[in-house]
Parts: structure tokens; C-alpha cells; sequence
């Protein structure tokens, strides 16, 4: 059974920073793309960012380009996202979704998700 | 680059049928079919509920159907049932610098 934990959310401040984290379990991590999707309390889904199975390709929406770094250790099923400069904006559940292939196409799996509120 | 277009809300009554659209462009929905929809109730994580148009993951029910034409694609739900009032999302991949495209997202209320 496929399983996705996010962990790392919580309350930070204008222009601080967190890092999520995704701990994968129930198929081959190394095989499958990964992306992150947020979405802002009662809004629509937003694609964040993704990377590829072998991690050689890395994608990243332009709201958070420059901003956030991706990144994944397949020894540890585990996938990142260091977010730097934060914005009100970025105030969102976050979550981690493995898809269907080794590039990104489409999300089949998606975990529960990781609250993230930057406020003062 | 704009998100895909769905209709804000759609309605039904228990045991109709109803059909939702997205709409793309040739770039998105209209080059690929890497189209897919997913289901969220409040407070859920999203559902993938169709992929690559028209098919269904494992344990969908066969209610659920996909479709595409040109650069709107569709998802009808027959006999409808209270269980299927949610948010549906549809999703594209795009040759643009971003790869997933979402839809704002269509609310569906079972009457």
C-alpha cells in the first residue's frame, strides 16, 4: 500500500524559513517521480514543484522559483522541500504526491498534507 | 501561465447524470492526454479518480467517465450519489516550464 507522511509544517514568519519533508513507503521511491501541491485555505490546488524518479529533472512553479529548493534522498524513501523567503501567500496545506511515472505527468498518490501558516 | 478552466459549480439530483468541463489550450489539454481529475471532500487529501483522459485507477467506480475534445476535456458521474458531492480538480501536463497545470476546481452539490 502506497503511503505518503508529511512532516515539517507549522508557523513561521514573513521571510523565514522550513523545510518539508515527505517520508514515502509501499513502492519503489527511486521509480517515480514526486512533485509537492499546495493549496491556500479555501482555494484550488497549485502545483509547486516536482522531480523526476532519478532526480535529474526539476520543475518548479514560477510563484516560488528562486525561493524553493526541491530535493529527494532515495536510501531514506524521503522527499524535501526547503522553502526560503516566505510569504503570507504561501499560507497553505501542502501536500506530497508520488506519480504514475519516472517523469512528471500526474499525481496518483497524495498524502495528507502539511499545514504551513507564514504570519507576524 | 493561467490554470485550467472549470465551471465554478455544477449540480444534480441522486441517480442523474451530470458532466463537467475543462478547458485548456493546444498546449496543455489539447496536445495531451495526460489529462486527469480528482476528487476532494472538505478537509481531504485530493483522489485520483481518472488519468490519461478516460481511465479509471483501481477501485473507481465505473460511474466515473473521461473524455476529451480538442482542448476541453470532461468528467461525467452517473447515477449520482450523495457521496459524490465535492470539489473536483482536473490537471494537465503542459510543454510549458511547469509540467502539471490544475483547474480552479468545479463544486459539485448532489440536490
Amino acid at each position: 500500500e502506497v503511503q505518503l507522511l508529511e512532516s515539517g509544517g507549522g508557523l513561521v514568519q514573513p521571510g523565514g524559513s522550513l523545510r518539508l519533508s515527505c517520508t514515502a513507503s509501499g513502492f519503489t521511491f527511486s521509480s517515480y517521480a514526486m512533485s509537492w501541491v499546495r493549496q491556500a485555505p479555501g482555494k484550488g490546488l497549485e502545483w509547486v514543484s516536482g522531480i523526476s524518479g532519478s532526480g535529474g529533472d526539476i520543475y518548479y512553479a514560477d510563484s516560488v522559483k528562486g525561493r524553493f529548493t526541491i530535493s529527494r534522498d532515495s536510501p531514506k524513501n524521503t522527499l524535501y522541500l526547503q522553502m526560503n523567503s516566505l510569504r503570507a501567500e504561501d499560507t497553505a496545506v501542502y501536500y506530497c504526491a508520488k506519480d504514475r511515472w519516472g517523469t512528471i505527468t500526474t499525481c496518483d498518490y497524495w498524502g495528507q498534507g502539511t499545514l504551513v501558516t507564514v504570519s507576524s | 501561465q493561467s490554470a485550467l478552466t472549470q465551471p465554478a459549480s455544477v449540480s444534480g439530483s441522486p441517480g442523474q447524470s451530470i458532466t463537467m468541463s475543462c478547458t485548456g489550450t493546444s498546449s496543455d489539454v489539447g496536445a495531451y492526454n495526460y489529462v486527469s481529475w480528482y476528487q476532494q471532500h472538505p478537509g481531504k487529501a485530493p483522489k485520483l479518480m481518472l488519468y490519461d483522459v478516460s481511465n479509471r485507477p483501481s477501485g473507481v467506480s465505473n460511474r466515473f467517465s473521461g473524455s476529451k475534445s480538442g482542448n476541453t476535456a470532461s468528467l461525467t458521474i452517473s447515477g449520482l450519489q450523495a457521496e459524490d458531492e465535492a470539489d473536483y480538480y482536473c490537471s494537465s501536463y503542459t510543454s510549458n516550464n511547469t509540467p502539471v497545470l490544475f483547474g480552479g476546481g468545479t463544486k459539485l452539490t448532489v440536490l
